[in-house]
Formats: C-alpha cells, sequence, structure tokens
C-alpha cells in the first residue's frame, strides 16, 4: 500500500540530546513537509522541500533541521536548541501541481 | 498570503442532529480549500476539497461544505451526527502551484452526545 510512515510513533528525549525523527513516503511525490501540532494552536510548518536536496524553512524552524537526499525521505532532527520540543510532529507530502497533501499518523516527542 | 479562521473552538451535537463546522479563509491567490479530520494520536485524513469547480463540494463520510466567494467561507455540514463523527477538524487554505503551503485554522473539537 502507498502511504506515509513516521517512526517511532511514541519518542522520549533527555534535554540536552538531539532527536532524529523519520518519515518515509512511497506515493512517488515531490514535495514533503513537517508540521507540529500543540494544542489549540492547529499545525505550524517547521520546513518543506519540493524536490532532493533543496529544503526551506517554514514558520517556526528555529532549533530544527533536515536533509532530503532521496524522494522518498525526509527526516527531522530536533536539536537541543529547541527551547520546547515536548509536541506531536507530522510529515505530509504532496504531488507537484496537485494540492492536497498526505499525512502520516505522527510522532509524538516528549522531553523527560 | 494566507489565513484561516475556524469560529468555533469546540462544537457538541447529539447524535442525529446536523453538524456545522464554521471556516472564514483569506488569500491572494485563488484558493484551494480543504476540511481534514483527525482522531487522538493520529494523522490527518482528508475528508474533502475544493480547487475551483462545483462550490458544493462532498466527502466521505456524509460531510459536504459550500464554497462562498463572496463570504469568504468554507462551512462544513453533516445532515446526521454519528458517534464516530466526534473528532478534531481542520480548515485548510493552499495557493496553487508546486510552491504551494497549506495553512491551517487552529482546529474545532466536535463532541457528540447521545
Amino acid at each position: 500500500d502507498g502511504g506515509i510512515t513516521q517512526s517511532p510513533k511514541y519518542l522520549f528525549r533527555k534535554e540536552g540530546q538531539n532527536v532524529t525523527l523519520s518519515c518515509e513516503q512511497n506515493l512517488n511525490h515531490d514535495a514533503m513537509y513537517w508540521y507540529r501540532q500543540d494544542p489549540g494552536q492547529g499545525l505550524r510548518l517547521i520546513y518543506y522541500s519540493q524536490i532532493v536536496n533543496d529544503f526551506q524553512k517554514g514558520d517556526i524552524a528555529e532549533g530544527y533541521s533536515v536533509s532530503r537526499e532521496k524522494k522518498e525521505s525526509f527526516p527531522l532532527t530536533v536539536t537541543s536548541a529547541q527551547k520546547n520540543p515536548t509536541a506531536f510532529y507530522l510529515c505530509a507530502s504532496k504531488r507537484g501541481f496537485e494540492p492536497e497533501a498526505f499525512f502520516g499518523q505522527g510522532t509524538r516527542l516528549t522531553v523527560v | 498570503a494566507q489565513s484561516v479562521t475556524q469560529l468555533d473552538s469546540h462544537v457538541s451535537v447529539s447524535e442525529g442532529t446536523p453538524v456545522l463546522l464554521r471556516c472564514n479563509y483569506s488569500s491572494s491567490y485563488s484558493p484551494s480549500l480543504f476540511w481534514y479530520v483527525q482522531h487522538p494520536n493520529k494523522g490527518l485524513q482528508l475528508l474533502l476539497k475544493y480547487t475551483s469547480a462545483a462550490t458544493l463540494v462532498k466527502g466521505i463520510n456524509g460531510f459536504e461544505a459550500e464554497f462562498k466567494k463572496s463570504e469568504t467561507s468554507f462551512h462544513l455540514t453533516k445532515p446526521s451526527a454519528h458517534m464516530s463523527d466526534a473528532a478534531e477538524y481542520f480548515c485548510v487554505v493552499s495557493n496553487t502551484g508546486t510552491a504551494s503551503k497549506l495553512t491551517f485554522g487552529t482546529g474545532t473539537r466536535l463532541q457528540v452526545t447521545l
């Protein structure tokens, strides 16, 4: 089945540690996105990528980094510089000119 | 620039009664509009989309929405609520083209009671 796979589903991190969230898609979509979701705030865009080896900052990129070495993969690293990383993270992808995005099941990150 | 305002953060209805979730948008372009649904600790599922075709859009699970340009609205409705409809609903606007980004509303939590 085609889709977007995020892993792990739950992740715990100690303060001061970097952690990487995985996002893989087999939909052959060009664009991929990372969103952060906090209660009552909707989804906010962290980073997005339109093509391999290129990515752009979204609205809340500080403390995060990404790479796009392969079309199907768009991992997100939450660095120790992110002051409040506890949140639900959603990865999405879309085909170039089609408007709708498809979402993974999310990763819940908790800093302990 | 584009933005979305969901007018209610929480809506409660009885099972079998109509559902109305309100959404207003702002966009400098001819927008694409979407409604997504999210169940707890899950990803987002597309309910329906408007992309400049018919203004009344039918989606999955009996939901529909009407695009009203004069009112800049895209309200989501369903004639009869079911318990399984209880979830968070997001109204989303997107401009067109390969560089399009989605802008989300803050969500409406739908509660369905017996």
